[in-house]
């Protein structure tokens, strides 16, 4: 079992639509969560972040974690032909592995016109 | 405000020879993480760097091997390269003790043949 699972998409998105993506993980102590962004041959930056239960805005970004579930969830709004990337979920244990984030294989959205 | 600078931006080299890849993190932070992120996979976690030490590994063999310099540059070598370690070398800074971003550079694309 991966540390990390994401589906890996593609996820096709009509313009102006909700692309939901899901993320579980398999380290019940993991303390903190991560949504990345990642365009073709470039590199990853972050999104979102969320620490505790529940819901965190951010524009049109939406991040939902369920610690008891394991699973962490984005939701975006309104998408945009823009958005259109691989959305990468990563998780750190924290404590003594507070540096080590472990990354899923990355979710592809396409956003059509 | 400088990001994360890494270099060279791509490179070729051939199987058994060793590579060196260069890193400088974002002004103000003191930790520097690496990170190999094949085609199609996330980033997988090969070692971070804090006051000049190794401070975390992740699963990778002892050809994979780093440094930290005074500055915080880091440096990342790969010994006897084999076909399989192709991939898109990633150097992530950060703040000691925060668990928070992780701020990538744009990576060293390394095509080994």
């Amino acid at each position: 079992q991966k540390e990390v699972e994401q589906n890996s998409g593609p996820l096709s998105v009509p313009e102006g639509a909700i692309a939901s993506l899901n993320c579980t993980y398999s380290d019940r102590v993991s303390q903190s969560f991560f949504w990345y962004r990642q365009y073709s041959g470039k590199s990853p930056e972050l999104i979102m972040s969320i620490y505790s239960n529940g819901d965190k805005e951010d524009g049109r970004f939406t991040a939902q974690l369920n610690k008891a579930s394991q699973y962490v969830s984005l939701l975006i709004r309104d998408s945009q032909p823009s958005d259109s990337a691989t959305y990468l979920c990563a998780v750190n244990r924290g404590a003594d592995s507070w540096g080590k984030f472990q990354f899923g294989a990355g979710t592809q959205v396409v956003v059509t016109p | 405000d400088a990001g994360v600078t890494q270099s060279p931006t791509h490179l070729i080299k051939t199987r058994g020879q060793q590579v060196t890849l260069r890193c400088s993190p974002k002004s103000g932070h003191d930790t520097v993480s690496w990170y190999q992120q094949a085609l199609g996979q996330g980033p997988q976690f090969i070692f971070q760097y804090y006051e000049e030490e190794e401070r975390q590994r992740g699963n990778f063999p002892d050809r994979f091997s780093g440094h930290q310099f005074p500055n915080y540059s880091s440096e990342l070598n790969v010994n006897a390269l084999l076909l399989g370690d192709s991939a898109l070398y990633l150097c992530a800074s950060s703040l000691n003790g925060e668990t928070g971003e992780l701020f990538f550079g744009e990576g060293s694309r390394l095509t080994v043949l």
